[in-house]
């Protein structure tokens, strides 16, 4: 089935850990986002990319880094993880800029 | 002043009611809108896009008034299962940035 693929599903992880989050998608959309999702905040965009090769700041982009090495796969690291980064975490993609997004099923990450 | 705001509720209606949700935007340059649902822990799920000149997809309708800078959705013969988190998506076209609400709560009573 076509889609978003997110790894791990959720994670617990010490401070000061380095983590990478995995996002895979096969509808060959050319742009991709990750999102944060904390209670009370609704999602915020952390990075994203329009195109292979190419990413940009979102929001929220302190502490986290990202790449689009190619079409499919946007991997998003924290280099040293803080109890701050505790969230729930989508990647996204859409086939252009206006058009709709659409997430995997998310990662839960809780830093003690 | 949030770029989009929505009424958190919860909107607590028995089923088969009819119900409405509005949501406001501030960017007057925006260009595409979208209606997701979200259950709980789980991803944000298209539920439909908004056009112009409105549109329409079984029980759902769906608004768009520039002028007011708002766009609404209508929900019929409400089921159980339309209990969910309704998240509005407001985006300026050719840019990345799509904007969200922080969702509109409803529960469906039986």
């Amino acid at each position: 089935i076509a889609g978003i693929t997110q790894a791990p599903t959720s994670q617990i992880l010490a401070a000061g850990r380095r983590m990478t989050l995995r996002c895979t998608q096969d509808m060959r959309h050319n742009a991709m986002y990750w999102y944060r999702q904390d209670l009370g905040l609704g999602l915020r965009l952390i990075h994203y990319s329009n195109t292979a090769g190419t990413t940009g700041k979102g929001e929220v982009p302190d502490g986290y880094s990202v790449s689009r090495a190619n079409t499919d796969d946007f991997p998003l690291t924290l280099a040293s993880a803080v109890p701050s980064q505790t969230s729930v975490y989508f990647c996204a993609s859409s086939g252009d800029t206006n058009q709709p997004q659409h997430f995997g099923d998310g990662t839960r990450l809780s830093i003690l | 002043r949030k770029e989009v705001e929505q009424d958190p509720g919860p909107f607590n209606v028995p089923e088969g009611a009819t119900v409405a949700f509005n949501c406001t935007y501030s960017n007057s340059a925006s260009q595409s809108f979208f209606w997701y649902r979200q259950d709980c822990r789980k991803e944000p799920k298209l539920l439909m896009s908004v056009y112009s000149s409105g549109n329409e997809d079984g029980r759902f309708t769906a608004q768009l008034n520039r002028a007011s800078q708002y766009i609404s959705l209508l929900i019929r013969d409400s089921k159980l299962s339309d209990s969910a988190t309704y998240l509005c998506v407001v985006n300026t076209s050719g840019t990345y940035k799509y904007i969200f609400g922080t969702g509109t709560r409803l529960k469906v009573l039986a």
